[in-house]
């Protein structure tokens, strides 16, 4: 079956730095990713769908300047969480479709969680 | 687009009991799809049933559809202590090119040895 693998899957850092989060889709080509981010409580909220070669759509509420999709490869997306603060800390997911079988069905990462001290 | 309202939030059964599990949507779909995600990981999609479908099979799941009262549930037949993990519901709307899906708080079962 389709493989996503993320990286890194747990990274701390201090408040004010950025971390990036990788997002590859292994085995197939995926021209759209969407990145998710799980509050406890486990609801997951959807922030943005990542567009290979152009600019990510942003769910209502997310800021982009805050959060930065690149999707720079058919396998890649990035999820940069600039000058993170601690209630930045949660688990990122990214998720893809495959796109020549297009059940419909997609296909996760690990997650990543990230704290900020 | 829409989330799908799982219920109950949570769910404490014993090995080999049934567990269900509702979905509660809000307008027409294409289809509605379950996850499963286990503690600390991503997740990982079980079944999806397509809006023209009543009832669909995977194994031990049951899935069943009622687009009249905008509902499914899943059912777990003869459950494991490694069917513990959060499930969560997806409808996926009619005419969503991109394929974006929405997901609720998920119910959290828990299969007592």
């Amino acid at each position: 079956g389709a493989v996503v693998s993320q990286h890194p899957s747990r990274v701390i850092c201090k408040s004010g730095t950025s971390v990036k989060i990788e997002c590859r889709s292994l085995d197939f080509q995926a021209t759209t990713m969407f990145w998710y981010r799980q509050f406890p409580k486990k609801s997951l909220m959807l922030m943005a769908t990542s567009n290979e070669g152009s600019k990510a759509t942003y769910e209502q509420g997310v800021e982009k300047d805050k959060f930065l999709i690149n999707h720079a490869s058919l396998t890649l997306s990035t999820l940069t969480v600039t000058s993170a603060h601690p209630e930045d800390s949660s688990f990122y997911i990214c998720s893809a479709r495959e796109q020549t079988v297009n059940t419909g069905e997609l296909f996760f990462g690990e997650g990543s969680r990230l704290t900020v001290l | 687009s829409q989330q799908g309202e799982e219920d109950p939030q949570a769910l404490s059964i014993q090995e080999g009991e049934n567990a269900t599990m509702n979905c509660s949507y809000k307008t027409s779909i294409n289809n509605l799809q379950w996850y499963r995600q286990n503690s600390g990981r991503g997740l990982v999609h079980l079944i999806l049933i397509r809006s023209n479908e009543r009832e669909k099979h995977s194994g031990r799941l049951r899935v069943t559809l009622d687009t009249s009262k905008k509902s499914s549930s899943l059912l777990i037949t003869a459950s494991r202590a490694a069917d513990t993990a959060s499930y969560f519901c997806a409808p996926a709307d009619r005419g969503s090119t991109l394929g974006r899906l929405y997901f609720g708080r998920g119910t959290q079962l828990t299969v007592w040895p």
